[in-house]
């Protein structure tokens, strides 16, 4: 089965550009998550869904990112405009509810974001 | 919400010596607990977790142990091999939450050959 896939996967972007990372979760899957990793402040959850709808997005920096799930296998997450503080490497990670595997969380590859 | 510390940050084994990396959580309603290693240029990868019902769990060469009262939990890696060498993270949840987890800060394992 194919893993957890994100787009673009190294993005360099300008100040005030419109960023959108794209991610594709395990078919099956119906949790949904963004991560954040720098080294000031490792991985941080961002935001994540179920069902397709928006359960905790306490971690969302502020209103330049958004993140959206249309349908159960895609989901962007926005930020406009970015800023040179936003470069970091942005995971997208699925996971299945009610499955032995129990709370198992598949990562993918990253987006590694750099802002000039 | 929960609090995952992770000690060390950092860790040099020569190998085929043991590796021990220990982390504490806050949450006494925490009852999940994954390990993951993560690659340069990877995102991290779930290598062994463990639940609250059991203390220990092995699969080969790593295994985890978990202390309830104490609220900690540890990594053990035995016989270490260079390409042991990543960065560990422990993260901790409750089942209720269904996977929103609480990761530590890391360690960097460096296996010497």
């Amino acid at each position: 089965d194919a893993g957890v896939i994100q787009s673009p996967r190294h993005e360099v972007t300008e100040m005030g550009q419109e960023v959108t990372l794209r991610c594709k979760p395990i078919s099956g899957h119906d949790y949904l998550f963004w991560y954040r990793q720098t080294m000031m402040r490792g991985l941080e959850l961002l935001i994540y869904f179920n069902n397709n709808v928006p359960i905790d997005d306490s971690g969302m920096p502020e209103d330049r990112f958004s993140a959206k799930m249309p349908n159960a296998s895609f989901s962007t997450l926005k930020i406009q405009p970015s800023e040179p503080r936003d470069s970091a490497v942005y995971f997208c990670a699925s996971s299945r509810s009610g499955s032995r595997a129990g709370n198992t969380i598949y990562f993918g590859e990253g987006s590694w974001l750099t802002v000039v | 919400g929960e609090n995952v510390e992770q000690h060390p940050s950092t860790l040099s084994v020569q190998e085929g010596d043991s590796a021990v990396i220990k982390c504490t959580y806050s949450d006494s309603a925490s009852n999940y607990f994954p390990w993951y290693k993560q690659e340069l240029g990877k995102g991290p990868q779930l290598i062994i977790d463990i639940r609250s019902n059991v203390g220990e769990k092995k699969d080969q060469r790593i295994a985890v142990t978990l202390n309830k009262t104490a609220k900690h939990f540890s990594l053990h890696i035995t016989e270490t091999q260079p390409e042991d060498s990543a960065v560990y993270f422990c993260a901790a949840t409750r089942g209720s939450t269904l996977g929103r987890l609480y990761f530590g800060r890391g360690t960097q394992l460096t296996v010497w050959p």
